[in-house]
């Protein structure tokens, strides 16, 4: 079985600065995908980044880059210079390759970006 | 663009009315797609995946006979809540997979805020 753990709640950035939100995984499996998810309050799920178990270099997207320790099991996800529009729930996610194209999900970050 | 379309957005209805809501893949056949319940301040909980052309997969403590799941085609799946009471109230996502690869994303619709009066 798979284990999202995400243990920051909720967290506070100040608008232009960097923040990190904290993902472990717990998995069996040798072979499975990250991802990161935002939701911001009108609800719709978006796509971030994804890393895979075999990738050796991390993923980068624009602002968004994820910080993978795979013998931690972490992927933790760097945002740099935060914007206001950053303010969301964050969600880190799990695929494993032998359990189909199901995702296992954390329980979230609320990040609140301030001015 | 959105490639998941769901509809509707918003439901309010009273007690022991059922609901559907549509899961649409655009541009693109699903033959598996995936449905979430998410209440306030949680993480979305899978409740089934979707099979084109089969029955339904349910997570453990999901009724099926209350979550009715229909995947009759490779662009369209529906949910529907059957005699909806108060306690079902939440917000419903779908997702889809395109079916591209391990690395590509699940894409979700815009989730549908359902309230039972």
């Amino acid at each position: 079985a798979q284990k999202i753990t995400q243990t920051q709640p909720g967290m506070f950035v100040q608008e232009k600065e960097a923040v990190t939100l904290d993902c472990t995984y717990d998995t069996s499996d040798q072979s499975y995908g990250l991802f990161w998810y935002k939701q911001p309050s009108s609800g719709e799920m978006i796509f971030l980044i994804y890393q895979g178990s075999y990738d050796e270099q991390n993923a980068t997207e624009g602002r968004y880059s994820l910080n993978f320790q795979k013998a931690r099991k972490s992927a933790n996800l760097v945002i740099s210079a935060s914007q206001l529009g950053d303010s969301a729930m964050y969600f880190c996610a799990m695929r494993s390759n032998n359990a189909g194209n199901m995702l296992t999900f954390g329980g979230g970050t609320r990040l609140m970006v301030k001015p | 663009g959105a490639v998941v379309s769901q509809h509707p957005s918003w439901v309010i209805c009273k007690s022991g009315t059922s609901v559907k809501i549509e899961c649409r893949s655009l541009d693109f056949q699903a033959t598996t797609m995936f449905w979430y319940r998410q209440f306030p301040k949680q993480s979305l909980m899978l409740m089934a995946t979707s099979n084109e052309g089969s029955k339904a997969t349910y997570e453990q403590g999901v009724e099926k006979d209350k979550f009715l799941i229909n995947h009759a085609s490779l662009t369209l799946s529906t949910l529907t809540v059957t005699s909806a009471h108060p306690e079902d109230s939440s917000f419903y996502i779908c997702s889809a997979h395109l079916n591209r690869g391990p690395n590509q994303p699940q894409h979700f619709g815009d989730g549908t805020r359902l309230s039972i009066l």
